[in-house]
């Protein structure tokens, strides 16, 4: 079956423009992720979504990200006002009922603010 | 808090040589789920294996091979026969019942040479 997908795979962008990331979970998964992943930081947790409501954003690095997730399926994470270090790969997952199961990753989306 | 250490940054080995990824954890957490998955160049993570902590047998898959051992807290990776397509970033992942995320360790970028 179809795994979890993201687009877009590449974004580029200028310095201080808002920026909308996208996730499409693996059909029937409740409970969806997104991670960061940088050069000097590894793989950082962002948030975690059961549904459309979200009980831990405690990842999220600033108040100008954001995430939502409609209809317990697609979700969008936005930046806005983009920063150079905000430069990364966007990764989200999804598993099926909740953070005990396993998670099934996306390919991620390239992130470069220039 | 939760922790994964993996030491080694890069491991390189000739082809059909053994290799050996190491996992080390820490969680206050009495159940708790260790993961590994694949990070091929291509950018995806692969899942590659499951092990709750209440369960300690170990596991061979093919050329794979993990040991769990709770007494030191590791859970080490290891690649028989190595192969060119082997080579890929190996990232070793702790979930719990605190945590509604998984906690990655660095990495080991693991190079098999023809």
């Amino acid at each position: 079956g179809a795994g979890v997908s993201q687009s877009p795979s590449n974004k580029v962008t200028e310095k201080g423009k808002d920026v909308e990331l996208r996730c499409d979970p693996i059909s029937g998964h409740t409970a969806l992720y997104w991670y960061r992943q940088s050069l000097g930081q590894g793989l950082e947790f962002l948030i975690y979504f059961q549904g459309n409501s979200a009980p831990d954003k405690s990842g999220l690095p600033s108040d100008r990200f954001s995430a939502e997730r409609t209809g317990g399926s697609v979700s969008t994470l936005t930046i806005q006002r983009t920063q150079q270090e905000d430069s990364a790969v966007y990764l989200c997952a999804s598993s099926l009922q909740g953070y005990q199961e396993t998670q099934y990753f996306g390919p991620g989306t390239r992130l470069l603010v220039l | 808090a939760q922790k994964v250490t993996q030491a080694q940054t890069e491991i390189s080995v000739v082809e059909k040589e053994d290799v050996t990824l190491d996992c080390v954890y820490e969680t206050r957490d009495t159940t708790y789920y260790l993961f590994w998955y694949k990070q091929p160049p291509s950018g995806e993570l692969v899942f590659l294996i499951r092990r709750n902590s209440f369960d300690e047998q170990n596991e061979i898959s093919g050329r794979y091979s993990w040991n769990f051992q709770k007494s030191t807290s590791s859970f080490n990776f290891t690649i028989t026969a190595s192969q060119v397509v082997d080579s890929a970033v190996y990232f070793c992942a702790l979930g719990g019942s605190s945590a509604r995320q998984l906690t990655f360790g660095s990495g080991t970028q693991l190079t098999v040479l023809p």
